[in-house]
């Protein structure tokens, strides 16, 4: 069964440092792989998504992911933050397509970006 | 292009009530995806309807069940109330089943509290 690991539950940073939040996840074919980013009393966002092709995929807000599978890696980067970047962040799973298609999250990086 | 609306946004019940949860997704869409969010399990997939017909179900009990309607807006139904059925929902919607794109968009969710 897929699972998914995010390793920091928070993750304070400086306005204008670089962020990494990291994900692993646990699957025995090949995923689909997603960033979902969640303002306070909102619902999630599409960051950015890997379903085949380049590893390195980049999203919107300048955040970019690589996947990397022989780590069952898919950790999120952006090089310099904002504030505005301050929200809980999600990463996903799915074990391919079709009808039985379902995403399993991890528990949640909630990222501060501090002035 | 107006967005997933959920409603109500805020509900309170109490324990062995039911409750029905609505979900209007983005015009076009026809699949409908049910998440449970809380901080202990974080975000956990209940079902997704697709052309009214449910194509994918998680573990959850039997008291939770949902139904879509030709014009693709949804219910999802939670009887017999349990303390722990307090929880943020999500409603997702995708233009094809939700494996097909691998993207969700998401609304603000129904926060329910039972006491």
């Amino acid at each position: 069964a897929q699972s998914v690991t995010q390793l920091d539950s928070q993750v304070p940073v400086f306005e204008e440092a670089p962020v990494e939040l990291r994900c692993n996840y646990s699957s025995s074919v090949s995923v689909y792989l997603f960033w979902y980013v969640q303002y306070p009393n909102q619902g999630l966002q599409l960051l950015l998504k890997y379903l085949s092709g380049s590893t390195l995929v980049k999203g919107i807000n300048g955040f970019e992911a690589e996947f990397n599978k022989s780590q069952t890696s898919f950790h999120l980067r952006k090089p310099s933050v904002h504030i505005s970047d301050t929200a809980e962040y999600f990463c996903a799973v799915s074990e391919g397509g079709g009808s039985n298609y379902k995403l399993t999250f991890g528990k949640g990086t909630l990222l501060t970006v501090n002035p | 292009k107006a967005g997933v609306t959920q409603t109500p946004r805020y509900l309170i019940k109490t324990r062995g009530q039911q409750v029905t949860l609505s979900c209007s997704p983005i015009s076009g869409h026809r699949s409908v995806s049910w998440y449970q969010q809380t901080p202990g399990q974080g975000l956990q997939f209940l079902f997704e309807y697709f052309s009214e017909t449910q194509r994918n179900k998680g573990n959850f009990p039997g008291r939770f069940s949902g139904r879509q309607f030709s014009n693709s807006r949804s219910e999802m139904n939670v009887s017999t109330l349990e303390l722990g059925d307090s929880a943020l929902y999500l409603c997702a919607s995708s233009p094809r089943l939700a494996g097909n794109t691998g993207e969700l968009f998401f609304g603000e969710g129904s926060r329910l509290t039972v006491l």
